[in-house]
């Protein structure tokens, strides 16, 4: 079946404008993630959907980072005024049921760069 | 906090030359390990894991073993392939549900096999 995709594969921005990064999960999978890869950080969660509920959003860098999650299906990872630190790949994962012995599925990322 | 943390590459190594690539980790509780691969142009997958200590798993060839006694999941594989030029991340899952277990993942070990 279908793998995790993420939409746009590619944003270039200019500092300070608001982005919308869009990730669609595997059918049926109750958990959804989304990750930042990063030169300097290397890989990092950010935040984490059970259904539409985020139970825990400490992980997001800063207030200008929201995310949402309808239908248990699609979620949208938004910045606003974005910054050159923005700049990563952000990465969508997705498990059938959250669990630490369960795999993670991720998608091809979407490559931000904030000129 | 948890962590972990892997050799730092690149790896060059000539085909059917051992490869190892070593992975600590710091961690409360009883985490499961993965060992994720990032083939070039692709999305993260799951190459193997294990979810109890003394478990070995193994995939294409690739084994690694959970060792609680040393934290460590070292990655080796008696015989590379130029294919098998990627970056390697070793992980372990998060232990809370709020996170949804996500992912804390190394920095990565890009390995580059040559003919």
């Amino acid at each position: 079946g279908a793998g995790v995709s993420q939409s746009p594969s590619n944003k270039v921005t200019e500092k300070g404008k608001d982005v919308e990064l869009r990730c669609d999960p595997i059918s049926g999978h109750t958990a959804l993630y989304w990750y930042r890869q990063s030169l300097g950080q290397g890989l990092e969660f950010l935040i984490y959907f059970q259904g539409n509920s985020a139970p825990d959003k400490s992980g997001l860098p800063s207030d200008r980072f929201s995310a949402e999650r309808t239908g248990g299906s699609v979620s949208t990872l938004t910045i606003q005024r974005t910054q050159q630190e923005d700049s990563a790949v952000y990465l969508c994962a997705s498990s059938s049921i959250p669990g630490q012995d369960y795999e993670q599925y991720f998608g091809p990322g979407t490559r931000l760069t904030v000129t | 906090g948890n962590s972990v943390t892997q050799m730092e590459g690149p790896v060059t190594l000539s085909e059917e030359a051992f490869l190892t690539i070593n992975c600590t980790y710091t961690a409360t509780g009883y985490p499961s390990l993965f060992w994720y691969v990032q083939y070039p142009g692709e999305g993260l997958q799951l190459l193997l894991k294990a979810t109890k200590a003394d478990d070995k798993g193994s995939n294409k060839g690739f084994e690694a073993t959970y060792r609680k006694e040393t934290t460590s999941f070292h990655l080796e594989k008696g015989s590379v392939q130029v294919s098998d030029s990627a970056v390697y991340f070793c992980a372990l899952s998060g232990l809370t549900s709020n996170s949804g277990y996500a992912l804390n993942f190394g920095k990565g070990t890009s390995l580059l096999v040559t003919p």
